[in-house]
Parts: C-alpha cells; sequence; structure tokens
C-alpha cells in the first residue's frame, strides 16, 4: 500500500479564515512533506518533517503553519491568505529523509485551494 | 538552486507511436524518479532508479539512469489515450533535502 491520503479535496476561503488541510500515511514512513503547485508548473517544496521534527522550511511565509502531531499525520494551518496563494498543495511522504537515495516519495491527490 | 532540464516541454504524438523524454542536469544526482499527473490530481510515481546505468521498466515504460548519473529518460512503447498527462522527472541530489522537478512533458495524443 502506497497512499497517502489529503483532505479536503478542494477549499474555499476568504482572507480572513483559518482553515486546515490534512495529510496521513500508514506506511510506516518517518518523512513528511508539504509542495505547492502552480497551474502547468513542477511541485514546489514548503516544509520537509524528518521523524516528527521540522527539518526543513523553504523561506516559507508564516501565514502557513505546518504541524506534525504524529509520524502518521501532517497538517498545514492557514491564516490570513492571499489570493496568489491559491494553488494545488500536495503532501508527500516518504520512508526516511537521508539524501541517500532511498527518499522515493509517494505523493497524496492533493487539496485544491481558493482563496477569495 | 539546482535545476533539471526536462524536454520536450510538449509532445503532439498519434495513438500507437513511441514517446521518449529526458532530464539532464548539470549537478550528480542520487536517485532519478519519473511521475505522471493527471488535471487536478497529484503526481502518481511510474518508476524509480537507484544506480547510475539501471536501466528499468514497467509495462510499456522504460527509464534509465544516465551513467553519468546527471541524466535520465522516460520511453514509452505504443502509446495509449490513457498516457496523456504530465510527466515530470525529478530528482534527489548527493547530499541534499527533498526533491529536484523538471518543469514537465506534456503528453498530448492526436485522435
Amino acid at each position: 500500500d502506497t497512499e497517502v491520503t489529503q483532505t479536503p479535496k478542494h477549499l474555499v476561503m476568504g482572507m480572513t479564515n483559518k482553515k486546515s488541510l490534512k495529510c496521513e500515511q500508514h506506511m510506516g514512513h518517518r518523512a513528511m512533506y508539504w509542495y505547492k503547485q502552480k497551474a502547468k508548473k513542477p511541485p514546489e517544496l514548503m516544509f520537509v518533517y524528518s521523524y516528527e521534527k521540522l527539518s526543513i522550511n523553504e523561506s516559507v511565509p508564516s501565514r502557513f503553519s505546518p504541524e506534525c502531531p504524529n509520524s502518521s499525520l501532517l497538517n498545514l494551518h492557514l491564516h490570513a491568505l492571499q489570493p496568489e496563494d491559491s494553488a494545488l498543495y500536495l503532501c508527500a511522504s516518504s520512508q526516511e529523509q537521508s539524501g541517500l537515495g532511498i527518499d522515493t516519495q509517494y505523493f497524496g491527490p492533493g487539496t485544491r485551494l481558493t482563496v477569495l | 538552486g539546482q535545476q533539471l532540464n526536462q524536454s520536450p516541454q510538449s509532445m503532439f504524438i498519434q495513438e500507437g507511436e513511441d514517446v521518449s523524454m529526458n532530464c539532464t542536469s548539470s549537478s550528480i544526482f542520487n536517485t532519478w524518479l519519473w511521475y505522471k499527473q493527471d488535471p487536478g490530481e497529484g503526481p502518481v510515481l511510474l518508476i524509480a532508479l537507484y544506480k547510475a546505468g539501471e536501466l528499468t521498466s514497467n509495462g510499456r515504460l522504460t527509464a534509465q539512469f544516465g551513467i553519468t548519473r546527471k541524466d535520465s529518460f522516460l520511453n514509452i512503447s505504443a502509446s495509449i489515450p490513457s498516457d496523456v498527462g504530465i510527466y515530470f522527472c525529478a530528482g534527489q541530489l548527493v547530499g541534499a533535502d527533498g526533491l529536484t522537478f523538471g518543469k514537465g512533458t506534456h503528453l498530448i495524443i492526436q485522435p
């Protein structure tokens, strides 16, 4: 089973709203990732969690706040977003985050976010 | 940051034709991955390559990890309508965190 699940599938929010995106995997993976993807562009890495600790924050604005409650769950809390934040938000997981070539990442289906 | 040069950007082919796309870089990669993405969905892993020179097949798909570790290609034989989509290469740089993605190849099959 190489399934990563994400909820919700679609989300529309105003600029003053607070919402959260959720991601879950049950593959025993210890690394989890958030990516942002604009239309017809490749995914852009936002955050990496390794063993439930934030290891990478790719200069993402503070209006995006990640959280890893346990090894199977990853959240992305959203607050005071801008219309240009509208995108497909993808979660991924991998066995490790070792940089040693065993970090094959499996992606979830994504959450389509629209900020009005 | 590091870049992967993926080509072609788009391909218009007839059903039944073979397809070839590739990614190159000036940097050395530990791992090469090929993903396919349908509109509104997440990327789906097609083939993962871990060793220089490795040639791996998955049904009608064949991919190779270049011997210099700086390039990879993906071939699709006898294309069918469900092959339509965007194909991304992605690589894991030596000692780096996360993946570096190519800009994608948009495959369109003409009737």
